[in-house]
């Protein structure tokens, strides 16, 4: 059990340009959450998946921000237009329901 | 909705000393609560839960915690820390096993040796 997988570790963009961060969940989880961490803000959640279904994206930003879940295998993490205060480490994490989560180690995303 | 609060954003201890980090949440029924560590450029990892049943819960590496539904309480307790246990540690509460899970702002440990 390889852990929930998080590509890539690391992301620089441009400010404008495009970013997807990929979240592979622990096989046989039904839930995936994806949280974005800042000194500032702390841990924020974003939104929420179970059997693939979106459940919960009250904490994602209306504009600019998307995700998606395809399949049981992965979900994914858009961000359009990127910008500096995007900045941040994204994490996901993936449940049997919403109990212990365990934790991926996370994208830093940087935007220049 | 639910709410931690961790009023602590910093502790210092001297390895070997007894440790306590404060952990109130807000949320009228009876909550799911949790600790999480998260060590340097990782993500959080789960140090105890409590559901129900004695209030006392142990964890990992010594860790315990104890609910106390009076105080709105569940501060987590280490008899004895070492230089290791540095880290921050996350509060949690959730409503029941589907529901989202909230978090407080974290309080780094930091254990002098």
């Amino acid at each position: 059990n390889a852990g929930v997988i998080q590509t890539p570790r690391h992301k620089v963009t441009g400010k404008g340009q495009e970013a997807t961060l990929w979240c592979e969940p622990i096989s046989g989880h039904s839930a995936v959450f994806w949280y974005r961490q800042t000194i500032v803000q702390g841990l924020e959640f974003l939104t929420y998946f179970r059997n693939q279904a979106p459940i919960d994206d009250s904490g994602m930003p209306k504009e600019r921000f998307s995700a998606q879940m395809p399949n049981q295998s992965h979900s994914t993490l858009k961000i359009q237009s990127t910008q500096p205060q995007d900045s941040a480490v994204y994490l996901c994490a993936s449940s049997f329901s919403a109990e212990t989560l365990y934790f991926g180690s996370g994208t830093r995303l940087t935007v220049l | 909705a639910q709410s931690v609060t961790q009023p602590d954003a910093r502790v210092t201890v001297s390895e070997g000393a007894s440790l306590q980090l404060r952990c109130k949440y807000s949320y009228s029924g009876t909550p799911y609560l949790f600790w999480y560590v998260q060590y340097p450029r990782q993500g959080l990892q789960l140090l105890l839960k409590y559901y129900s049943g004695d209030p006392v819960v142990q964890g990992v590496n010594g860790f315990e915690a104890e609910f106390i539904k009076s105080n709105s309480s569940f501060h987590l307790r280490k008899a004895s820390v070492h230089w290791s246990d540095s880290a921050v540690y996350f509060c949690a509460v959730s409503a029941n096993s589907n529901n989202r899970i909230f978090f407080g702002d974290g309080t780094q440990l930091v254990v002098k040796p």
